[in-house]
């Protein structure tokens, strides 16, 4: 069964470093998201992306932030100075139409910002 | 705006004894909604989900959830629970432009 998988796991890091968390969509969809999840909170949206382009985005979703498709498989989140509070677990999501049709989710990578 | 509440953060229940977990929505329109789950270090797992058909939505595992629109919830339910099913569960509203919404999720904890 096709599934979205995200690299790397678990991702340590100094504050003001870049991150880039990786994933690779189910291989037919069209629509790709960011979510994020705070320990201890709910699961907030960040962004959408559809056709090369940023469909939707969350005022989480500020400048430091970054998404893009490099190529025809991976979907990454880039986060330029990382702060304290960017610690969180972050999931992709990938679907293949959109408005009300289910989302599939990596299983989440945990970022640690120190 | 949408929004989700999931009135029970932790839920315990017997080994084949049914199980309930709430969920009220708030939404502008007609929502679409969707029941989630997830284990242990595994992603988020569409157990369900209402697009205005039938109310009474039936999912994977034996699950399944009833739409009512007059008390805005979205309520899910099994007969019987399995050790397997111990995990996270997250009620999920869905906006227009395809946002997802979460509710802070419940807990299940299965006791044999």
């Amino acid at each position: 069964e096709p599934e979205v998988t995200q690299t790397p796991s678990h991702q340590v890091t100094q504050m003001g470093q870049e991150v880039i968390l990786r994933c690779v969509p189910i291989s037919n969809h069209l629509y790709f998201y960011w979510y994020r999840q705070i320990l201890g909170q709910k699961v907030e949206f960040l962004v959408s992306f559809y056709n090369n382009e940023i469909s939707e985005k969350s005022e989480i979703f500020d400048d430091q932030f970054s998404v893009e498709r490099p190529d025809g498989s991976n979907f990454t989140l880039k986060i330029r100075s990382t702060k304290l509070e960017d610690s969180a677990m972050y999931f992709c999501a990938s679907s293949d139409w959109w408005a009300a049709n289910e989302q599939f989710f990596g299983p989440g990578t945990r970022l640690t910002v120190l | 705006a949408q929004s989700v509440t999931q009135l029970d953060s932790h839920v315990s229940v017997s080994e084949g004894t049914p199980v309930l977990l709430r969920c009220n929505y708030s939404s502008s329109y007609s929502p679409s909604l969707f029941w989630y789950v997830q284990h242990p270090n595994k992603g988020l797992q569409l157990l369900l989900k209402y697009t205005s058909a039938a109310t009474l939505v039936k999912g994977i595992n034996g699950f399944e959830a009833e739409f009512k629109k007059s008390e805005t919830s979205f309520h899910l339910t099994k007969p019987s629970a399995h050790m397997s099913d111990a995990a996270e569960y997250f009620c999920v509203v869905s906006s227009l432009g395809n946002q997802f919404y979460f509710g802070t999720g419940t807990s299940l904890t299965v006791i044999p």
